[in-house]
Order: C-alpha cells, then structure tokens, then sequence
C-alpha cells in the first residue's frame, strides 16, 4: 500500500512481557516518527529517526522502550517489562525529508492493550 | 517544558454555522503550527499549517496566528456534519517534523 503500515493493530499483553510493534513508513520518506496516544489526549512524542539514527529520542519515557530502524525503512518500537500504564494507540509517522514541511503522514496506530 | 494547550471541548455548533477552535502555545520559539483533524478510531491527518501572522484561508477553512499572544484559531465556515471530529493543535517543536501536538478539541457538528 502507498501508506504507513503499522502492525500489528492490537494487542492484548499481560503486564512484564515484551512487546514489538512496528513500523513500515511511506516508500522514500526519510524521516519516521514514534508517537503515543493515550484515550483523550493528543499525541504525544517518543522518537524521531531521521535515516537509521535516531535524531531525538527524548520522549521516550524511560529505558524500557527502545526504537530501531537499522536499514532506514522499517522500524521497531520494543519496549520492555510492559506496565499498564503502557496502555495507548502507538502511532507511528513518516515525512519525506524531515525538513519542516509540517505534514506528518500517520498509519492506522497499533492499540496496545496491557492487562 | 514546551506545552501547547486546547479546551478539550466538546464543542456544539449547529450545521451550517461558524466552528472557532482555539490553541496557546508556550514556546516563544515556535515559528509553525499545524491543525490535524482525527476522526474517531482513526489517525490524524494534516488540515493546515501556517508560518506568519495573521489570517490564512483554504476552502472553508481558516488559520489565525497571534505570535505575540501566542495563540493560534481554526475557522470553519458552513460547518457540516463531517466536520465532527477531534481537531489537534501542534506547534514545530525541533528538529525535522517534530511536532507537539495539544489535547484536541472535540467537535460535534449537529445537523
């Protein structure tokens, strides 16, 4: 498809487990975006990639996320020992230069359920 | 801490109507801001952006931004039932594309 693919869409975990979401952005788009939507809120930012680094990950929350995009395409948001209130929409978003365009093209989100 | 600030609403306007959304921002060094539109269920997509003081017009659609305030509006004209959604506001926030995106405002367009 021509747009940002997230999978999977949901997921039920127990808390203390490991979970993988992921990440397949815009064909061409350099730069790719983490962000975490709580129910009511607004996005708020995890990570930016820009190529196969990261160029600000300081929204992460603490050490048990980790995000990767080792070949500057698809990309891995890990995250470690799941709490419950690790419970969100991870959306993921791409753009095709990281200049300041302003259009972040977003996929669908993975809703992370951790029980 | 850069912060971008909505009324979470929601906010009831009949059809047809003018729909005024609102947005503070505390980063004096913010120089763009963005409205996303969400609908339910779904992700956000990019309605406008603007740079510059003042007023920008697209459709039925109006950007305000008040620098010296620090405060950004959306207009929508003619409001129609579609229009109900969550309408987020973002500020350019650093490097790239990286937004900080406000709460939303949710909008309830009632025929």
């Amino acid at each position: 498809g021509a747009g940002v693919s997230q999978t999977p869409s949901n997921k039920v975990t127990e808390k203390g487990k490991y979970v993988e979401l992921r990440c397949d952005p815009i064909s061409g788009h350099t730069a790719l975006y983490w962000y975490r939507q709580s129910l009511g809120q607004g996005p708020e930012f995890l990570i930016y990639f820009q190529g196969t680094g990261a160029a600000d990950d300081s929204g992460l929350p603490n050490d048990r996320f980790f995000a990767v995009r080792p070949e500057g395409s698809v990309s891995t948001l890990k995250i470690q020992r799941t709490e419950r209130g690790d419970s969100a929409v991870y959306l993921c978003a791409s753009s095709l230069t990281g200049q300041n365009t302003g259009e972040l093209f977003f996929g669908e989100g993975s809703r992370l359920t951790v029980l | 801490q850069k912060e971008v600030e909505q009324n979470s609403g929601p906010l009831s306007v009949p059809e047809g109507a003018i729909a005024s959304l609102n947005c503070t921002y505390s980063d004096r060094g913010s120089q763009s801001f963005f409205w996303y539109r969400q609908y339910s269920g779904k992700s956000p997509e990019l309605i406008m952006f603007i740079y510059s003081n003042g007023d920008k017009e697209d459709g039925r659609f109006t950007a305000q931004l008040n620098k010296a305030s620090q405060y950004v509006s959306l207009l929508i004209r003619d409001s129609q039932p579609s229009d109900s959604a969550t309408y987020l506001c973002a500020a350019h926030s650093g490097a790239g594309n990286m937004l900080t995106f406000g709460g939303g405002t949710r909008l309830m367009v009632k025929p």
